[in-house]
């Protein structure tokens, strides 16, 4: 088994450009999610799909959108790139949330995107 | 906005010795966790505990959970210097991680 595998593994856009990110799982988890991470800001979630069919937004959604395309592969599009989005990406699968607990998530590699 | 914070922001320790680091919040949980991030690396799951358990243990690694004083911690006993990483508590729900500490275990 893979877990979650990301694609591409390192991108530069220049401001204004778009792209998306891949994002697939290989465990038949429902749940998958989108974070990104900052130095020194910890993992901050951008949207989410509880499950197949599905999708909310997280803490930082603004200049993100996604697509559940199916139970395995949940991508992130980012429409018109700015440098505020440089950032490490993480793409995290898990099991359905119950009754308000998560079971634990598997995390992809990362992607690492630089705007200039 | 951060629910899980981790203290201390870094820690440098020699091989051999125990590693403390601790995590508050603010709102009740349904359970917390702990994750490990290798320089570079997605995070990988350490363990899980719940709000109706006080103490867990898996391996080297100890985690207790305080829920009065909304606070956990983790040990991790006899370090070695692959656990050198970063460590980052999430509190659930929802699911938040902290900004985590950086673990630097030295040979």
């Amino acid at each position: 088994n893979a877990g979650v595998t990301q694609t591409p593994k390192f991108q530069v856009l220049k401001t204004g450009q778009s792209m998306t990110l891949q994002c697939a799982q290989d465990m038949n988890h429902n749940s998958m999610y989108w974070y990104r991470q900052d130095p020194g800001m910890g993992l901050r979630l951008i949207y989410y799909s509880a499950s197949e069919g599905t999708t909310d937004k997280g803490e930082v959604p603004n200049g993100y959108n996604v697509s559940r395309l199916n139970k395995r592969e949940f991508s992130l599009r980012l429409e018109s790139a700015a440098p505020s989005q440089t950032s490490v990406y993480f793409c995290a699968s898990s099991e359905v949330r119950l009754a308000g607990g998560y079971y634990e998530q598997y995390f992809g590699p990362g992607t690492r995107l630089t705007v200039t | 906005s951060q629910q899980g914070e981790e203290d201390p922001q870094a820690l440098s320790i020699q091989e051999g010795e125990n590693a403390t680091m601790n995590c508050s919040y603010k709102t009740s949980i349904n359970n917390l966790q702990w994750y490990r991030q290798n320089s570079g690396r997605g995070l990988v799951h350490l363990i899980l505990i719940r709000s109706n358990e006080r103490e867990k243990h898996s391996g080297r690694l100890r985690v207790t959970l305080d829920t009065s004083k909304k606070s956990s911690s983790l040990l991790i006993t006899a370090s070695r210097a692959a656990d050198t990483a970063s460590y980052f508590c999430a509190t659930v729900p929802p699911l938040v991680f902290g900004k985590g500490t950086r673990l630097s275990v030295i040979a």
